[in-house]
């Protein structure tokens, strides 16, 4: 079935630096997008999120942007710091009829470890 | 905080128990989905709930089942369980069926399948 992916599971990241995570996703159709931050024991944590029809939203130290072109989604974040260190999904909103609006499809995951 | 509670947090099984996990959702939410997370893996949908009716519905057997109560909260039950079941299992709510927006989770409740 269609799915969302990452291309990298982990990421290390030095302190202060910028990180760039990426998500493939394989639906056209989907309409909305999210990212999400998973600490170890807890579950996830809206990060951030973007709507089809555009494609870069900002918020604070994190960037999205979406190509539907290539169907490719991104997460920035700035000045990355220790507290960062997480795993992130991405998902996506998969239009359904019973389902509409609410049924997220996550990607597998991509672990960052800031360095200090 | 999310304001979405979870219980149990943690619980070991062997196979063919059966378990009934509990999630009360956010106050004002009417509409309570379910995800399991295997170790390593995302979040997949398993099924949602609004209003007390089943709204949809992932690729998961029979032996998942549900219920929504009155005042909102959920409830996920698994039968004959099989060691592939052990996983996080996630309870988000959200505004109502029709939101195409940020889902709260709450914490999940482990299960462990021996």
């Amino acid at each position: 079935g269609e799915s969302v992916g990452l291309h990298l599971p982990t990421l290390s990241v030095q302190e202060g630096d910028n990180s760039i995570i990426n998500c493939a996703y394989s639906n056209s159709a989907s309409d909305y997008f999210i990212w999400y931050k998973q600490e170890s024991g807890k579950g996830p944590q809206f990060i951030i999120d973007i709507r089809s029809n555009m494609d870069k939203r900002q918020g604070q130290r994190v960037t999205v942007l979406l190509n539907k072109t290539v169907k490719h989604l991104s997460l920035q974040i700035a000045a990355t710091q220790p507290g960062d260190s997480a795993v992130y999904f991405c998902a996506e909103n998969t239009p359904g009829v019973k389902a509409a609006g609410n049924k997220l499809t996550f990607g597998g995951g991509t672990r960052v470890l800031v360095k200090p | 905080e999310t304001g979405v509670t979870q219980s149990p947090t943690h619980l070991i099984k062997t196979r063919g128990q059966q378990v009934t996990l509990r999630c009360s959702s956010q106050s004002g939410h009417n509409t309570v989905s379910w995800y399991q997370q295997a170790l390593g893996q995302g979040p997949q949908f398993i099924f949602q709930y609004y209003r007390e009716e089943e709204n949809g519905r992932g690729n998961f057997p029979p032996r998942f089942s549900g219920l929504q109560f009155p005042n909102y909260s959920s409830e996920l039950n698994v039968n004959a369980l099989e060691l592939d079941d052990s996983a996080l299992y996630l309870c988000a709510s959200s505004l109502n069926r029709e939101w195409t927006g940020e889902l709260f989770f709450g914490e999940g409740s482990r299960l462990t399948v021996l």
